[in-house]
């Protein structure tokens, strides 16, 4: 199964700023998802990113907020913008290579605004 | 788009009973589904999977059945221990998109 570096791990961060995760993969994925997870609850898809193409967003969540970069295929950056502490969350990236495989998880950024 | 509803939301088991939990589908489409444990803190893991081409599966103390008529798969773990407290999570999802729908998730508590 595919190995996902999620990076940070954590982070605290001041209202009105914005924060990066990246997540990279030991192999080459189409599509990459990323999710947010709050205290006790599942998780949320908030877009799929494919490579070479926009992003593309579930309901509620908007590509101004939470732009998504894939310039390749094993790399992706979510962007948390604007941040106001009702964006304190877990934030999860996943893969999954292919039909034989299952969905494999990042780490997660555990983002808290103050 | 699919839904997927997972109960119960959370469950008590002595060590040494059994414990299921259940999830309903709503997408005929959809033809794989994974089971996850996330302990506190941690990243889901993977435990067991099914494709709609088979109606049961086992891996040791783990299984899952799939009834595609009803749309249902479920969960059975047999002689818990403490170890397996934590959450779990249902999933589903299509081959054409892969994109995956989870359910709400259990909190399995296993007491000593």
């Amino acid at each position: 199964s595919a190995v996902i570096s999620q990076k940070p791990s954590r982070d605290i961060c001041q209202r009105g700023t914005s924060l990066t995760i990246q997540c990279q993969v030991d192999s080459q994925v189409t599509m990459m998802f990323w999710y947010r997870q709050q205290p006790g609850q599942s998780l949320t898809l908030i877009a799929t990113a494919n490579q070479g193409s926009e992003a593309t967003y579930e309901s509620g969540f908007v590509i101004d907020k939470f732009p998504i970069s894939r310039p390749n295929l094993t790399f992706s950056t979510l962007t948390v913008s604007n941040m106001s502490p009702e964006d304190s969350s877990i934030y999860l990236c996943s893969v999954r290579p292919d039909d034989s495989s299952g969905y494999t998880f990042g780490s997660g950024t555990r983002l808290t605004v103050v | 788009g699919e839904n997927v509803e997972q109960h119960p939301s959370t469950l008590s088991v002595q060590e040494g009973d059994s414990a299921v939990i259940k999830c309903t589908y709503s997408d005929s489409a959809s033809n794989y589904f994974p089971w996850y444990k996330q302990e506190l803190g941690k990243r889901p893991q993977l435990i067991i999977d099914i494709r709609s081409n088979v109606g049961e599966k086992k891996d040791q103390r783990i299984a899952v059945t799939l009834n595609k008529t009803a749309k249902h798969f479920s969960l059975h773990i047999t002689e818990t221990q403490p170890e397996d407290s934590a959450v779990y999570f249902c999933a589903a999802s299509s081959g054409g998109s892969y994109i995956p729908t989870f359910g709400r998730g259990t909190s399995l508590i296993v007491h000593p």
